[in-house]
């Protein structure tokens, strides 16, 4: 399998602040995925990043809150916009490749809102 | 609505004893059921997957059953190792490589 890099690994923001995370994989991918993993708990899925078009979010989730970016087939961005302390999560990429059914995760970013 | 589940949040087994984690879904569409292990500070990884037209699938010490009267899941891990703490989620496929991961069981190997 190929690497999935997730940058940062970890943050300490201060609430009402944004911050961008990055994924980059070292090799083209068919689909990325958002995912978040609130302390303790499971994965929910945020938003499917289309490439070169507009994210399609899952529901609870919404543009203006996580805005996501897909600029080509290897590299995405998610913006935790606004944040709160109730935004405190791990926030995960996920890619699959070609027509595979097996999703791959990044090592995640630990995000705490103080 | 349609959820994902698992029995039991934790799991202590001795060493060298056979693990079972189990998994309950609600969708009696899904057709295709994926297995991962967390480790503390990591991503999930894929362990195995199964699709609703088997019963049955094995892996390196691992086997997934699955019981689509019931609609249950479950994972067995042979001979469990220390390094096989972690905590395992159950996900479902629910189309277009979307997950909806279960709640997860955690994992603990006694000495």
């Amino acid at each position: 399998s190929a690497v999935i890099s997730q940058k940062p690994s970890r943050d300490i923001c201060q609430r009402g602040t944004s911050l961008t995370i990055q994924c980059q994989v070292d090799s083209q991918v068919t689909m990325m995925f958002w995912y978040r993993q609130q302390p303790g708990q499971s994965l929910t899925l945020i938003a499917t990043a289309n490439q070169g078009s507009e994210a399609t979010y899952e529901s609870g989730f919404v543009i203006d809150k996580f805005p996501i970016s897909r600029p080509n087939l290897t590299f995405s961005t998610l913006t935790v916009s606004n944040m709160s302390p109730e935004d405190s999560s791990i926030y995960l990429c996920s890619v699959v490749w070609g027509s595979s059914t097996e999703a791959f995760f990044g090592q995640g970013t630990r995000l705490t809102v103080v | 609505g349609e959820s994902v589940g698992l029995h039991l949040p934790t799991l202590s087994v001795q060493e060298g004893d056979n693990s079972i984690i189990n998994c309950a879904y609600s969708n009696s569409a899904s057709d295709y059921f994926i297995w991962y292990k967390q480790e503390s500070g990591k991503g999930p990884q894929f362990i195995i997957d199964i699709r609703s037209n088997m019963d049955k699938r094995q892996g390196q010490r691992v086997t997934v059953l699955l019981n689509k009267t019931v609609k249950h899941l479950s994972l067995q891990i042979a001979a469990t190792q220390p390094g096989d703490s972690a905590v395992y989620f159950c996900a479902e496929n629910r189309g277009a490589q979307k997950l909806v991961f279960g709640q997860g069981t955690r994992l603990t190997i006694n000495p």
